[in-house]
């Protein structure tokens, strides 16, 4: 199946600083990538689309500011948390829908983002 | 309102038995689609099964089958012959229409646990 490669896996970052994530879809055109959220033990909550070319769709109660959002071509979008507070530690997730209309999400590895 | 709704928090299932893992969806679109994902401790969500709203038998994939009840607007994953690899947290999802971005909403989720 497609593959969605998400890095890093883990990161540690102090309070203040920003941290980039990177989805990328490894061998198929993703026009449209999704970002997640997953708090311990709860589900993925959609944050955003990312739309190739375009500006982010957010979800309602997302901050825009914090987290940007950059889908520069159609193998790589970028989740940027900026300035960093330890309530921003969660677990972050991609996915990338395949081409087609009824086709699956990939799903990338996550990122376990902790800010200390 | 919950569009995805998953009833089960925990199931305990002695292995090589068949569990049934509940969902029950709401929409007023009529095409929809309907997913299982199994994410396992490690994060990563594992795609298992798809079921579309026109599709008129329900989907199987290998141990896994999705009972698709349309009117009842129920879409229950069953496992059979279950295995001790098969403890994860189990996602139903669903993405409405044929037309936008079709995100993924998420149910809350059911942890399965395979006791030998």
């Amino acid at each position: 199946g497609a593959v969605v490669s998400q890095h890093p896996s883990r990161v540690i970052c102090k309070s203040g600083t920003s941290v980039k994530i990177e989805c990328r879809s490894l061998d198929f055109q993703a026009t449209t990538m999704f970002w997640y959220r997953q708090f311990p033990k709860k589900s993925l909550m959609l944050m955003a689309t990312s739309n190739e070319g375009s500006k982010a769709t957010y979800e309602q109660g997302v901050e825009k500011d914090k987290f940007l959002i950059n889908h520069a071509s159609l193998t790589l979008s970028t989740l940027t948390v900026t300035s960093a507070h330890p309530e921003d530690s969660s677990f972050y997730i991609c996915s990338a829908r395949a081409p087609g209309l009824y086709t699956e999400a990939f799903f990338g590895q996550g990122t376990r983002l902790t800010v200390v | 309102a919950q569009k995805i709704t998953q009833t089960q928090p925990g199931m305990f299932v002695q292995e090589k038995e068949a569990v049934t893992l509940d969902c029950t969806y709401d929409t007023s679109d009529p095409s929809y689609g309907l997913f299982w994902y199994k994410q396992p401790s490690s994060g990563e969500m594992i795609f298992l099964i798809y079921q579309g709203s026109y599709d008129q038998q329900n989907a199987t994939e290998g141990r896994y089958s999705l009972n698709f009840q349309k009117a009842r607007k129920s879409a229950n994953l069953v496992i059979s012959a279950s295995q001790l690899g098969d403890s994860a947290m189990y996602f139903c999802a669903m993405r409405e229409g044929i037309q936008g971005a079709q995100k993924l909403v998420f149910g809350q989720g059911t942890r399965l646990t395979i006791n030998p």
